[in-house]
Protein backbone atom coordinates (compact mmCIF):
# COMPACT_ATOMS: atom_id res chain seq x y z
CA UNK A 1 0.00 0.00 0.00
CA UNK A 2 1.34 3.42 0.15
CA UNK A 3 3.34 4.89 2.92
CA UNK A 4 5.80 7.60 3.99
CA UNK A 5 8.15 6.48 6.47
CA UNK A 6 11.08 8.11 8.10
CA UNK A 7 14.26 6.64 9.24
CA UNK A 8 14.67 8.23 13.01
CA UNK A 9 11.85 9.79 15.05
CA UNK A 10 14.17 12.21 16.81
CA UNK A 11 16.90 14.03 16.03
CA UNK A 12 19.08 15.97 18.38
CA UNK A 13 21.55 18.63 17.54
CA UNK A 14 23.38 21.38 18.72
CA UNK A 15 22.72 25.28 17.59
CA UNK A 16 25.11 25.62 14.48
CA UNK A 17 25.28 22.26 13.12
CA UNK A 18 23.45 21.27 9.69
CA UNK A 19 20.73 18.83 10.67
CA UNK A 20 19.64 16.10 8.20
CA UNK A 21 16.05 14.42 8.37
CA UNK A 22 15.57 11.65 6.07
CA UNK A 23 12.37 9.84 4.78
CA UNK A 24 12.05 6.50 2.75
CA UNK A 25 8.80 6.55 0.31
CA UNK A 26 6.91 3.36 -1.21
CA UNK A 27 5.43 4.68 -3.99
CA UNK A 28 7.66 4.75 -7.04
CA UNK A 29 5.00 6.64 -9.22
CA UNK A 30 4.64 9.65 -6.53
CA UNK A 31 6.31 12.89 -9.09
CA UNK A 32 5.67 15.44 -6.13
CA UNK A 33 7.79 15.41 -2.50
CA UNK A 34 6.70 17.71 0.18
CA UNK A 35 8.47 18.93 3.36
CA UNK A 36 6.72 19.93 6.10
CA UNK A 37 7.36 21.44 9.73
CA UNK A 38 4.82 21.43 12.44
CA UNK A 39 5.17 23.51 15.86
CA UNK A 40 3.23 22.37 19.12
CA UNK A 41 -0.05 23.18 18.78
CA UNK A 42 0.11 24.32 15.19
CA UNK A 43 -0.99 23.10 11.26
CA UNK A 44 2.03 21.78 9.59
CA UNK A 45 3.94 25.15 7.66
CA UNK A 46 4.78 24.52 3.93
CA UNK A 47 9.30 24.35 3.85
CA UNK A 48 9.98 23.43 0.56
CA UNK A 49 8.67 20.75 -2.50
CA UNK A 50 10.75 19.03 -5.25
CA UNK A 51 9.33 17.34 -8.27
CA UNK A 52 10.48 14.00 -9.54
CA UNK A 53 12.11 15.58 -12.19
CA UNK A 54 14.44 16.95 -10.31
CA UNK A 55 17.26 15.52 -7.93
CA UNK A 56 18.39 18.39 -5.47
CA UNK A 57 16.41 21.68 -4.78
CA UNK A 58 17.11 24.27 -2.49
CA UNK A 59 15.72 27.01 -0.24
CA UNK A 60 17.00 29.62 2.42
CA UNK A 61 18.75 27.41 4.62
CA UNK A 62 17.41 24.22 3.45
CA UNK A 63 18.29 21.68 0.87
CA UNK A 64 15.63 18.50 -0.48
CA UNK A 65 17.51 16.20 -2.07
CA UNK A 66 15.24 13.12 -4.24
CA UNK A 67 17.08 9.82 -4.97
CA UNK A 68 14.36 7.92 -7.29
CA UNK A 69 16.70 4.98 -7.21
CA UNK A 70 16.19 4.03 -3.61
CA UNK A 71 13.04 6.21 -3.36
CA UNK A 72 14.77 8.23 -0.27
CA UNK A 73 14.27 11.77 0.34
CA UNK A 74 16.39 13.77 2.87
CA UNK A 75 15.94 17.47 3.61
CA UNK A 76 19.00 19.47 5.16
CA UNK A 77 18.96 22.57 7.76
CA UNK A 78 21.89 24.75 7.67
CA UNK A 79 23.36 26.58 10.87
CA UNK A 80 20.15 24.57 12.55
CA UNK A 81 18.85 27.11 15.35
CA UNK A 82 16.50 26.83 18.45
CA UNK A 83 13.72 28.12 16.55
CA UNK A 84 13.80 25.14 14.22
CA UNK A 85 13.31 22.93 17.05
CA UNK A 86 9.91 21.13 15.70
CA UNK A 87 8.17 18.30 14.11
CA UNK A 88 9.25 17.42 10.40
CA UNK A 89 7.15 15.79 8.44
CA UNK A 90 7.28 14.27 4.31
CA UNK A 91 4.62 14.16 1.97
CA UNK A 92 3.97 12.28 -1.41
CA UNK A 93 1.23 12.43 -3.96
CA UNK A 94 -0.98 9.30 -3.40
CA UNK A 95 -1.15 7.51 -6.60
CA UNK A 96 -4.17 9.52 -7.89
CA UNK A 97 -2.18 12.27 -7.62
CA UNK A 98 -4.81 13.93 -5.91
CA UNK A 99 -4.22 14.08 -2.71
CA UNK A 100 -0.83 14.20 0.02
CA UNK A 101 0.25 11.07 1.90
CA UNK A 102 2.45 11.72 4.87
CA UNK A 103 4.96 10.18 7.06
CA UNK A 104 5.10 9.88 10.95
CA UNK A 105 7.39 12.68 11.18
CA UNK A 106 11.12 13.46 13.06
CA UNK A 107 11.16 15.77 16.05
CA UNK A 108 13.58 17.99 15.84
CA UNK A 109 15.36 19.12 19.01
CA UNK A 110 17.89 22.01 18.89
CA UNK A 111 20.29 22.78 22.06
CA UNK A 112 21.92 26.11 22.54
CA UNK B 1 -4.49 37.94 5.00
CA UNK B 2 -5.18 34.91 3.25
CA UNK B 3 -5.78 31.76 5.16
CA UNK B 4 -7.91 28.80 6.74
CA UNK B 5 -9.41 29.47 9.39
CA UNK B 6 -10.32 26.19 11.68
CA UNK B 7 -13.08 26.88 14.53
CA UNK B 8 -13.06 26.12 17.39
CA UNK B 9 -9.71 25.66 18.53
CA UNK B 10 -10.52 23.24 21.34
CA UNK B 11 -13.87 20.98 20.93
CA UNK B 12 -15.69 18.59 23.49
CA UNK B 13 -18.21 16.37 23.43
CA UNK B 14 -19.98 13.51 25.03
CA UNK B 15 -19.91 10.24 23.43
CA UNK B 16 -22.71 9.51 21.13
CA UNK B 17 -22.59 13.17 19.74
CA UNK B 18 -22.26 13.97 16.15
CA UNK B 19 -19.83 17.31 16.13
CA UNK B 20 -19.20 19.19 13.30
CA UNK B 21 -15.69 21.26 12.75
CA UNK B 22 -15.24 24.14 10.71
CA UNK B 23 -13.10 25.30 8.37
CA UNK B 24 -12.82 27.95 6.15
CA UNK B 25 -10.32 29.37 3.71
CA UNK B 26 -9.93 32.77 1.29
CA UNK B 27 -7.20 31.71 -0.71
CA UNK B 28 -9.50 31.19 -3.73
CA UNK B 29 -8.57 27.50 -3.67
CA UNK B 30 -10.69 24.85 -5.70
CA UNK B 31 -9.24 21.75 -3.28
CA UNK B 32 -9.41 21.19 0.40
CA UNK B 33 -8.65 18.66 2.67
CA UNK B 34 -9.23 17.11 6.17
CA UNK B 35 -6.63 14.84 7.81
CA UNK B 36 -6.38 13.63 11.47
CA UNK B 37 -3.24 13.70 13.20
CA UNK B 38 -2.98 11.42 16.75
CA UNK B 39 -0.01 12.02 19.21
CA UNK B 40 3.46 11.02 17.74
CA UNK B 41 2.18 10.08 14.43
CA UNK B 42 1.38 11.53 11.03
CA UNK B 43 -1.54 13.07 9.19
CA UNK B 44 -3.78 10.40 7.91
CA UNK B 45 -6.07 11.53 4.95
CA UNK B 46 -10.25 11.74 6.17
CA UNK B 47 -11.86 13.12 2.93
CA UNK B 48 -11.20 15.34 0.28
CA UNK B 49 -12.79 17.74 -2.26
CA UNK B 50 -11.44 18.95 -5.83
CA UNK B 51 -14.36 21.13 -6.42
CA UNK B 52 -17.94 22.29 -5.45
CA UNK B 53 -20.11 19.84 -4.64
CA UNK B 54 -18.25 16.73 -4.81
CA UNK B 55 -15.78 14.88 -2.46
CA UNK B 56 -13.46 11.94 -2.29
CA UNK B 57 -13.23 9.17 0.93
CA UNK B 58 -9.66 8.87 1.61
CA UNK B 59 -8.00 6.24 3.93
CA UNK B 60 -9.82 6.55 7.04
CA UNK B 61 -13.65 8.11 6.49
CA UNK B 62 -15.48 5.70 8.40
CA UNK B 63 -17.56 7.20 10.92
CA UNK B 64 -16.96 10.73 9.30
CA UNK B 65 -19.19 13.04 6.57
CA UNK B 66 -18.40 16.42 4.79
CA UNK B 67 -19.94 18.57 2.75
CA UNK B 68 -18.96 21.38 0.12
CA UNK B 69 -21.58 23.50 -0.87
CA UNK B 70 -19.30 26.62 -1.29
CA UNK B 71 -15.84 26.75 -2.83
CA UNK B 72 -14.69 28.43 0.75
CA UNK B 73 -15.75 25.96 3.34
CA UNK B 74 -15.17 22.47 4.06
CA UNK B 75 -16.88 20.83 7.48
CA UNK B 76 -16.34 17.92 8.84
CA UNK B 77 -18.99 15.94 10.68
CA UNK B 78 -17.77 13.44 13.27
CA UNK B 79 -20.40 10.75 13.83
CA UNK B 80 -21.26 8.82 17.03
CA UNK B 81 -20.22 6.03 14.47
CA UNK B 82 -16.04 6.83 14.38
CA UNK B 83 -15.00 5.06 17.54
CA UNK B 84 -12.03 6.72 18.22
CA UNK B 85 -12.88 10.42 17.45
CA UNK B 86 -10.32 11.95 20.40
CA UNK B 87 -7.90 13.71 17.85
CA UNK B 88 -6.12 17.00 16.39
CA UNK B 89 -8.31 17.35 13.12
CA UNK B 90 -6.29 19.75 10.71
CA UNK B 91 -8.09 20.80 7.50
CA UNK B 92 -5.73 22.08 4.32
CA UNK B 93 -6.53 23.73 0.83
CA UNK B 94 -4.61 23.84 -2.14
CA UNK B 95 -5.08 24.60 -6.23
CA UNK B 96 -5.74 21.06 -7.38
CA UNK B 97 -3.28 18.42 -6.94
CA UNK B 98 -2.77 17.91 -10.58
CA UNK B 99 -1.08 20.62 -10.82
CA UNK B 100 1.68 19.62 -7.96
CA UNK B 101 1.37 22.29 -5.73
CA UNK B 102 1.64 22.14 -1.77
CA UNK B 103 -1.30 22.26 0.74
CA UNK B 104 -1.76 24.95 3.19
CA UNK B 105 -2.76 24.26 6.25
CA UNK B 106 -5.04 25.80 8.89
CA UNK B 107 -4.50 25.61 12.88
CA UNK B 108 -6.11 22.80 13.65
CA UNK B 109 -9.32 21.74 16.22
CA UNK B 110 -8.74 19.68 19.20
CA UNK B 111 -11.29 17.39 19.81
CA UNK B 112 -12.00 15.81 22.59
CA UNK B 113 -14.82 12.87 23.00
CA UNK B 114 -15.86 11.38 26.45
Amino acid sequence: GESVGLHLPTLSVQEGDNSIINCAYSNSASDYFIWYKQESGKGPQFIIDIRSNMDKRQGQRVTVLLNKTVKHLSLQIAATQPGDSAVYFCAETNQAGTALIFGKGTTLSVSS
Amino acid sequence: DGGITQSPKYLFRKEGQNVTLSCEQNLNHDAMYWYRQDPGQGLRLIYYSQIVNDFQKGDIAEGYSVSREKKESFPLTVTSAQKNPTAFYLCASSIPMGINSPLHFGNGTRLTVT
